[in-house]
């Protein structure tokens, strides 16, 4: 059974500070995503990385998928308070393969940027 | 496009009864997955079906069954609810994961109490 670690669980910042978010696993996943959740909706996929020691960006979201593809990051700088919500990281062990799309998520970041 | 749907959004049961949750999606994907979200567990695999008429058990089967009679339609049963299967429930679906960037629609959830 794979697992994905995800931290910190809780996190509560000031508008304009930055942040970063962990997802560890002792195993290779061959693609990891990241998807935000807002309260009575579900997840939505921000990003997807692919290859080791891949990095994007998605205005002041930085991804980046570690070379030996366990682990991943997000990082958040200048926070604003509409970025409050839960981030989860996902990863799928064979994509597009035999995995059949089945993700293994991390247990969640719930981040509240106050004002 | 509605793109996936979730009925009931909110369901109260006593243990011991039953109840079907029914996820639809008009976007004519192949894939379908149904997960359970507990505080600080992330999202874990229920079951899941990879076409109409096929479906498979994930990471947290025991005590719900599914069923895909129709491509646009998976549908979730607890034949008798126990109060560890208080959660909220999501369905999503994927068009075939043939590329590693194809990604998940999720519902926006159904909030199940069983006393």
């Amino acid at each position: 059974t794979q697992l994905l670690e995800q931290s910190p669980q809780f996190l509560s910042i000031q508008e304009g500070e930055n942040l970063t978010v962990y997802c560890n696993s002792s195993s290779v996943f061959s693609s990891l995503q990241w998807y935000r959740q807002e309260p009575g909706e579900g997840p939505v996929l921000l990003v997807t990385v692919v290859t080791g020691g891949e990095v994007k960006k998605l205005k002041r979201l930085t991804f980046q998928f570690g070379d030996a593809r366990k682990d991943s990051s997000l990082h958040i700088t200048a926070a604003q308070p509409g970025d409050t919500g839960l981030y989860l990281c996902a990863g799928e062990a064979n994509a597009g393969g035999t995995s059949y799309g089945k993700l293994t998520f991390g247990q969640g970041t719930i981040l509240t940027v106050h004002p | 496009n509605a793109g996936v749907t979730q009925t009931p959004k909110f369901r109260v049961l006593k243990t011991g009864q039953s109840m079907t949750l029914l996820c639809a999606q008009d976007m004519n994907h192949e894939y379908m997955y149904w997960y359970r979200q507990d505080p600080g567990m992330g999202l874990r695999l229920i079951h899941y079906s990879v076409g109409e008429g096929t479906t498979a058990k994930g990471e947290v089967p025991d005590g719900y069954n599914v069923s895909r009679l129709k491509k646009q339609n998976f549908l979730l049963g607890l034949e008798s609810a126990a109060p560890s299967q208080t959660s909220v429930y999501f369905c999503a679906s994927r068009t075939h994961p043939t590329w590693a960037y194809n990604e998940q629609f999720f519902g926006p959830g159904t909030r199940l109490t069983v006393l």
